[in-house]
C-alpha cells in the first residue's frame, strides 16, 4: 500500500530565504506526483505536476523534482515571501488509477 | 459558477443526526471526487463519479456514507447517524477530463464543508 510522508510537518523561516520541502513515497510505481497548496479555510490549489517520466517541473519561484527510484520529491521555493505561508501537500497517483494518495502536509510560515 | 462550490461551509450535528453536504462542480466537468480531511492530515479518497456514474466508492468508511450525482452535475454526500469520528472537512473536486485530471493535473477543489459532530 502506497504511503506518502512529508517532512518537516512545520517550518518557519524569515522572508527572502530559499527553502526545500520534502515528500517521500513507499511505492515507486507512480503515474505522477503533484504538489498542492492549502490556505486556512480554503480549498486546495494545484502548484506543479510531475509525470513519472519527468525529473522536474518549474513554475515561477517554484521548482519540484522527482526521483522515482528513491521514492522522493522536493519542492524548492526561491526567495520566499509572506504570501507563501500555507500548508503544502504532495500527492501521488498510482500507475493504474486516478486516486491521489496524500501526505499530511508541511505547514510553512514565512516571517516578514 | 467560476469554481467548485460546496455547502454548507460549516455544519454542527449532534451524534446520530443525518447530514447532507452539497457540491456544485465547475459546469461541464466530467469527473467529481469526494475526499475527507481530518485535522492535520492529508485528504483521504472517498468516492469518484464520472458524469452520473459512481465508478469507485471504495473509500467510503461505512455504509452510513452515501454519495450521489443523479444528473451528472451537482453531487450530494450524505452521512447517516453521524458519529464523532465523522468530524472532518469534506472536500469536493472536479475535473474536465474523464480521467479525473490524471494527465494534466487539472483538478479543482472547493473550499470544503467542515463537519463537527458533538
Amino acid at each position: 500500500k502506497q504511503e506518502v510522508t512529508q517532512i518537516p510537518a512545520a517550518l518557519s523561516v524569515p522572508e527572502g530565504e530559499n527553502l526545500v520541502l520534502n515528500c517521500s513515497f513507499t511505492d515507486s510505481a507512480i503515474y505522477n506526483l503533484q504538489w498542492f497548496r492549502q490556505d486556512p479555510g480554503k480549498g486546495l490549489t494545484s502548484l506543479l505536476l510531475i509525470q513519472s517520466s519527468q525529473r522536474e517541473q518549474t513554475s515561477g519561484r517554484l521548482n519540484a523534482s522527482l526521483d522515482k527510484s528513491s521514492g522522493r520529491s522536493t519542492l524548492y521555493i526561491a526567495a520566499s515571501q509572506p504570501g507563501d505561508s500555507a500548508t503544502y501537500l504532495c500527492a501521488v497517483r498510482g500507475d493504474s488509477n486516478y486516486q491521489l494518495i496524500w501526505g499530511a502536509g508541511t505547514k510553512l510560515i514565512i516571517k516578514p | 459558477g467560476a469554481g467548485v462550490s460546496q455547502s454548507p461551509r460549516y455544519k454542527v450535528a449532534k451524534r446520530g443526526q443525518d447530514v447532507a453536504l452539497r457540491c456544485d462542480p465547475i459546469s461541464g466537468h466530467v469527473s467529481l471526487f469526494w475526499y475527507q480531511q481530518a485535522l492535520g492530515q492529508g485528504p483521504e479518497f472517498l468516492t469518484y463519479f464520472q458524469n452520473e456514474a459512481q465508478l469507485d466508492k471504495s473509500g467510503l468508511p461505512s455504509d452510513r456514507f452515501f454519495a450521489e450525482r443523479p444528473e451528472g452535475s451537482v453531487s450530494t454526500l450524505k452521512i447517516q447517524r453521524t458519529q464523532q469520528e465523522d468530524s472532518a472537512v469534506y472536500l469536493c473536486a472536479s475535473s474536465l477530463e474523464s480521467d479525473g485530471g490524471s494527465n494534466t493535473g487539472e483538478l479543482f477543489f472547493g473550499e470544503g464543508s467542515r463537519l463537527t459532530v458533538l
